[in-house]
């Protein structure tokens, strides 16, 4: 049974730092992997998809990995701004249905 | 092109009732699948369609049900409301039902359960 795991939970960084987001899932046998942004009481906001075959994927200051190997993703955000605090979802693409990660709340201090 | 829409956006139903979403999916698009998001559960895969049958089905009871339509819009109904159906329901499209495909998200439908 595919499971997917989010480490930290919450992370609080000052603005303009990099900071790294992680994911890892149980099962290899995915056929993509994506991240979302979710605003408080909003739906959710597409950010980066990673096809299983691919390793990295990139949108602006947004960089996502993917290792199917050891079964790990990583969401890197460059100079952060205070509007990038949300929470972090990732979910990958596994039996036909999305399995979601609990999500790292992520809050950027001015 | 529009992004996928579902309707209404909020709602308040009381125990015992039942409750009808819709999600109407971007044009072109096949594929409808429905989310459940609860800050106990997370999210949490109900049911997709393609073609207006129903291909893949999470660990739901028998409650949540849904369809969709020639057109490719989809309803879900839950039946008998229990106060922990109170959750944000999601539903997102794609082209078809390969899991390689991107599915886009809708801005989902916060139901209230009293």
């Amino acid at each position: 049974k595919q499971e997917v795991t989010q480490i930290p939970a919450a992370l609080s960084v000052p603005e303009g730092e990099n900071l790294v987001l992680n994911c890892s899932f149980t099962d290899s046998a995915i056929y993509n992997l994506q991240w979302f942004r979710q605003d408080p009481g909003k739906g959710l906001t597409s950010l980066l998809l990673i096809q299983s075959s691919q390793r990295e994927q990139t949108s602006g200051r947004l960089n996502a990995s993917l290792d199917k190997s050891s079964g790990r993703s990583t969401l890197y955000i460059a100079a952060s701004q205070p509007g990038d605090s949300a929470t972090y979802l990732c979910a990958v693409s596994s039996n036909y249905q999305l399995i979601w990660g609990a999500g790292t709340k992520l809050i950027i201090k001015p | 092109k529009a992004g996928v829409t579902q309707t209404p956006r909020y709602l308040i139903k009381t125990r015992g009732q039942q409750v009808t979403l819709s999600c109407s999916p971007i044009s072109g698009h096949r594929s409808v699948s429905w989310y459940q998001q609860t800050p106990g559960q997370g999210l949490q895969f109900l049911f997709e369609y393609f073609s207006e049958t129903q291909r893949n089905k999470g660990n739901f009871p028998g409650r949540f049900s849904g369809r969709q339509f020639s057109n490719s819009r989809s309803e879900m109904n839950v039946s008998t409301l229990e106060l922990g159906d109170s959750a944000l329901y999601l539903c997102a499209s794609s082209v078809g039902t390969s899991g390689s495909l991107e599915q886009f998200f809708g801005p989902g439908t916060r139901l209230t359960v009293l």
